[in-house]
């Protein structure tokens, strides 16, 4: 079974900062998608940024990028010049090429001071 | 073009009683997946409705089904609801022909089971 793990529960950056949140994963699967989504208070999850397993290169949206490093099956999210608008839960998601279902780790909750 | 929407946004529920909890997809989103969110387990996988037809199912008991009608509205009913059934239920619906099943989710219905 597909299993997502993000070890920091919390994690807190000065605004316009940078900040890095870990996510590794368990797949015996060659071909999947990843994804970071983010969840602010609202509740409503947003997609922040993904990743094609095939691709060597690092997605980029903006001021968000990822880290993916297939071989150690990690997948960490970048977040440069942080704003307060970028607080919220952020999930890491593995989903593999040809099912629907999303496998989400346990949450990041990302806090912006002024 | 409107987003995912779920109704109603808050319900409060008895043991014992049931509940049906609705979401309507995006124009032309076809796929629905339903998720239960809670802080003791995440965010897992329910089920999945494609084209009127469950595609998918997630690891829960039989108390909880769902459907889906031909404009693709869904609609997950739980029966004889429990204390921890109370969660944060989130539709997502997915666009037809899109590479990466990306999965666009609505604001979500918090059920409160007393």
């Amino acid at each position: 079974a597909q299993t997502v793990t993000q070890s920091q529960p919390e994690m807190s950056v000065q605004e316009a900062e940078t900040v890095t949140l870990s996510c590794t994963y368990d797949t015996s699967e060659s071909d999947y998608y990843l994804f970071w989504y983010k969840q602010p208070p609202s509740r409503q999850m947003i997609l922040v940024i993904r990743q094609e397993a095939y691709k060597q290169q690092n997605a980029t949206e903006n001021r968000f990028s990822v880290n993916f490093q297939k071989a150690a099956k990690s997948f960490s999210l970048k977040i440069s010049d942080s704003q307060l608008g970028d607080a919220a839960m952020y999930f890491c998601a593995y989903k593999v090429v040809s099912g629907s279902r999303l496998t989400f780790g346990e949450g990041t909750q990302l806090t912006v001071n002024p | 073009k409107a987003g995912v929407t779920q109704t109603p946004r808050y319900l409060i529920k008895t043991r014992g009683q049931q509940v049906t909890l609705s979401c309507s997809p995006i124009s032309g989103h076809r796929s629905v997946s339903w998720y239960q969110q809670t802080p003791g387990q995440g965010l897992q996988f329910l089920f999945e409705y494609f084209s009127e037809t469950q595609r998918n199912k997630g690891n829960f008991p039989g108390r909880f089904s769902g459907r889906q009608f031909s404009n693709s509205r869904s609609e997950m009913n739980v029966s004889t609801l429990e204390l921890g059934d109370s969660a944060l239920y989130l539709c997502a619906s997915t666009p037809r022909g899109s590479s990466y099943n990306e999965q666009f989710f609505g604001p979500g219905t918090r059920l409160t089971v007393l």
